[in-house]
């Protein structure tokens, strides 16, 4: 299985920050690479897909980028909707496996 | 635009099976280009893959629940389900339905999910 490992497991910002996260595959995914955000109680919202593709309606704030085994997700300017967890997933090849998850917090 | 809905037992006793259901509106299970999806969380965890299924019938299994897992397609109520055998407390879990991207394989509906308990 490919593990995919998350930093920071959560990070303290305010509104108006820059927050980058990061995701790392034990083994080269290209770009097939997802990012979601979960808030408390709710279900995964797709963010992002081939590791820079935004998602139709996702602020243009949320950007993704990378390729191989190390990616990363910013967020330009934290808003206050963006306090969530934060996964990534590769979809490389079977089994299909996500990140342990990055906190948002606010700081 | 889809919406995806699962139900079934929030609680099933340990060695049974855990059934879930989950109806899909706003949309034909039978389009090609997905994949139907279900996808667990332990409470306070990450998310685990589990399976998915073609409209057609093709399952994809993730190998360390494949000996229990079975996923099943209904085209005529636009439902697919989830049968997990022999379940034990580290089965507790939020499970969702999800859609799938055929082309990426990435999960772009999610219902709202429902936790499942095992406990006797």
């Amino acid at each position: 299985d490919i593990q995919m490992t998350q930093s920071p497991s959560s990070v303290s910002a305010s509104v108006g920050d820059r927050v980058t996260i990061t995701c790392r595959a034990s083994q080269d995914i290209s770009s097939w690479l997802a990012w979601y955000q979960q808030k408390p109680g709710k279900a995964p919202k797709f963010l992002i897909y081939a590791a820079s593709s935004l998602q139709s309606g996702v602020p243009s704030r949320f950007s993704g980028s990378g390729s191989g085994t190390d990616f990363t997700l910013t967020i330009s300017s934290l808003q206050p909707a963006d306090f969530a967890t934060y996964y990534c997933q590769q979809s490389n090849s079977f089994p299909l496996t996500f990140g342990g998850g990055t906190k948002v917090e606010f700081k | 635009q889809v919406q995806l809905q699962e139900s079934g037992p929030g609680l099933v006793k340990p060695s049974q099976t855990l059934s879930l259901t989950c109806t899909v509106s706003g949309g034909s299970i039978s389009s090609g280009g997905y994949y139907w999806s279900w996808i667990r969380q332990h409470p306070g965890k990450g998310l685990e893959w589990i399976g998915y299924i073609h409209y057609s019938g093709s399952t994809y299994y993730n190998p360390s629940l494949k000996s229990r897992v079975t996923i099943s397609v209904d085209t005529s109520k636009n439902q697919f389900s989830l049968k997990l055998s022999s379940v034990t407390a580290a089965d507790t879990a939020v499970y969702y339905c999800a859609r799938a991207l055929v082309t990426g394989r990435i999960f772009d509906f999610w219902g709202q999910g429902t936790l499942v308990t095992v406990s006797s």
